[in-house]
């Protein structure tokens, strides 16, 4: 199993950035994926879910009506768009595959980080 | 603030047993199970623990987790040097329809 991450950089608040996952060793269709985030310093947070096939997305309070989840199962490949950004957004963004076997993540990215700066 | 609750700190001597503690509601570990992730200095969590004690392969059998009603523990036996590291507890929550943490305990190996 293998989710690299990709996209991240410094960007100006109120800014956009599209943050990427491509996976691999895996059937990537199956599964259920997530993006966790972690300011620096600080601990972990979860920011999205999206299931196998697109029909069920979730978003944390904290990042609604600005960030989109989205995937391409013929890419391998899971997104989290990334609108209106705020300085308390910066933070490393990992993308986490949910276990088809219990309720949970088991395999994590190394991430990407965000910057939101002026 | 998270929702699940953790002591920010733990800390014991080599070969000691250590427990961290991680506190929640009925609407998370009192109906879901709880997951354990350790994560050392500058990498990605990994998971430790899934399903309240069940251990991935390759986790050595020093550590161990349970859940009792709404609370959850992390046993680490034989404590060594290379198990410093933040450790971080989870669980699926239904009113919030997504993944909660505990905000993490360091533990240091004294």
């Amino acid at each position: 199993v293998q989710l690299v991450e990709s996209g991240g950089g410094l960007v100006q608040p109120a800014g956009s950035l599209r943050l990427s996952c491509a996976a691999s060793g895996f059937t990537f269709s199956s599964y259920n994926m997530n993006w966790v985030r972690q300011a620096p310093g600080k601990g972990l947070e979860w920011v999205s879910h999206i299931s196998s096939g697109s029909s069920s997305i979730y978003y944390a309070d904290s990042v609604k009506g600005r960030f989109t989840i989205s995937r391409d199962n013929a890419k391998n490949s899971l997104y989290l768009q990334l609108n209106s950004l705020r300085a308390e957004d910066t933070a490393v963004y990992y993308c986490a595959r949910a276990s088809v076997t219990y309720s949970g993540v088991d395999y994590w990215g190394q991430g990407t980080l965000v910057t939101v700066s002026s | 603030q998270s929702v699940l609750t953790q002591p920010p700190s733990a800390s014991g001597t080599p070969g000691q047993r250590v427990t961290i503690s991680c506190s929640g509601s009925s609407s998370n570990i009192g109906s879901k199970s709880v997951n354990w992730y350790q994560q050392l200095p500058g990498t990605a969590p990994k998971l430790l623990i899934y399903s309240n004690n069940q251990r991935p392969s390759g986790v050595p059998d020093r550590f161990s987790g349970s859940k009792s009603g709404t609370s959850a523990s992390l046993a680490i036996s034989g404590l060594q040097s290379e198990d410093e590291a933040d450790y971080y507890c989870a669980a699926w929550d239904d009113s919030l329809n997504g993944v909660v943490f505990g905000g993490g305990t360091k533990l240091t190996v004294l």
